[in-house]
Order: C-alpha cells, then structure tokens, then sequence
C-alpha cells in the first residue's frame, strides 16, 4: 500500500510569512509524528498525535509552531512568522499504535527554505 | 534528557569490508532501539528494532546489538555493497519519545 507522503516536497518562503506542511499518514496508522531534521544531525521531535488529539507537543519550539489532526488521519504542522533558523527538513512518522515496540514509518519530508 | 551519539561520523570502507557503527545513549530506561537508513533528500527507513528486553536483532547482512545497562548499541553490516552508502541514524524511544543520533555517513567505495 502507499506510504506516507508529504506534500510539498520543498517550499520556499519569506522571513516573516506563514506556511503550512501535510502529512498523509499510512491508512489505519493512529499515531502520527512531526520531526525537524537540520543539515547534518539527526531529526528531533515536536509533536505526536494519537487519533485527532496531540498526546505530546513537548518538542514545539515555540508557539509560532502548531499542529493539527482534525479527522484523524491528514496532519498538517503550521509555522507563523518564519525565521532563517526554521530551515530545515520537516518529516512526518505514522505507526499503527503508540504501542512499545511499534515501527515508525518516514515519509520523504519537506524541505523548507526561508530566506 | 536523553542524549544519543553516534560514532563515527563519517566512514569511507572499500566493498566487500565488515563495519561496525556505534550508538551511545545516556539514559538506560527506553522501550526500544532502532537503526534507520537515510539516503541523501529522502525520509528514513526502519532497518532493525531492538526491544528493551532483547539483546539482539539480525536482518540478512545486518546484525544490531543493544547493551541497556551500559547505553550502548553497535551496528555490524557484513559484506558490505557500494549501494549501503547512506547514513545510518539511531534512535531510542523513551515512551513515544524517541530521540535520534546525528547519524554515520557510510561510504562504500567499489
């Protein structure tokens, strides 16, 4: 079946504007996860939702950052007023529960680049 | 705070060499351990998942060992082919927390 996809795949914006991510998580898949992967570290996490409700959103660097799930499924992480330093790769995780042991699986992520 | 580092940060080997990549983490109380493949513009790809309780995992020419008590994990690939370049991140999950290396660049030279 399909994978987890994100859309757009890169996005350019200006300091100061808004944009918004999607993340499509596999279908059936409950939780969902937003990272931020800077050039040459590892990705770190913002938020993970279970179902429509954010279970943890101890990783959002600050309130220009917030995320959504209204129906469950399709995500989508809101930035206001970018800054330089919210470049980065933005991925986004499901798995099928929150359970130990359960898999996350990628999607490809998007690239923001504000300039 | 957990803290995960991963050693070395860079590997350039020849084909056909055995490695090993290293994981070190601070704190002993996660649920698991995994180690994902990154290739260079896309996302991860879950290799092995080690649970709290086991101490090892092996997936054909990939073997990945957890030592909990002593924060550690190590990651051998056997035979190793040009198309395993890719950088190779770690990851322990403290309760759905789960927090990553900075990861090893693999090189394989043919």
């Amino acid at each position: 079946g399909a994978g987890v996809s994100q859309t757009p795949s890169n996005k350019v914006t200006e300091k100061g504007k808004y944009v918004e991510l999607r993340c499509d998580p596999i279908s059936g898949h409950t939780a969902l996860y937003w990272y931020r992967q800077s050039l040459g570290q590892g990705p770190e996490f913002l938020i993970y939702f279970q179902g429509t409700g954010a279970a943890d959103d101890s990783g959002l660097p600050n309130d220009r950052f917030f995320a959504v799930r209204p129906e469950g499924s399709v995500s989508t992480l809101k930035i206001q007023r970018t800054e330089r330093g919210d470049s980065a790769v933005y991925l986004c995780a499901s798995s099928l529960t929150t359970g130990r042991g359960e898999t996350q699986y990628f999607g490809p992520g998007t690239r923001l680049l504000v300039l | 705070k957990q803290e995960v580092t991963q050693i070395p940060a860079a590997l350039s080997v020849p084909e056909g060499e055995n490695l090993v990549l290293n994981c070190s983490f601070t704190d002993s109380a996660i649920y698991n351990l995994q180690w994902f493949r990154q290739d260079p513009g896309k996302g991860l790809t879950s290799l092995l998942l080690i649970q709290s309780s086991q101490r090892e995992q092996t997936s054909g020419r990939l073997n990945a060992s957890l030592d909990k008590s002593s924060g550690r994990s190590t990651l051998y690939i056997a035979a190793s082919q040009p198309g395993d370049s890719a950088t190779y991140l770690c990851a322990v999950d403290n309760n759905n927390d789960m927090r990553f290396g900075a990861g090893t660049r693999l090189t394989v030279k043919p």
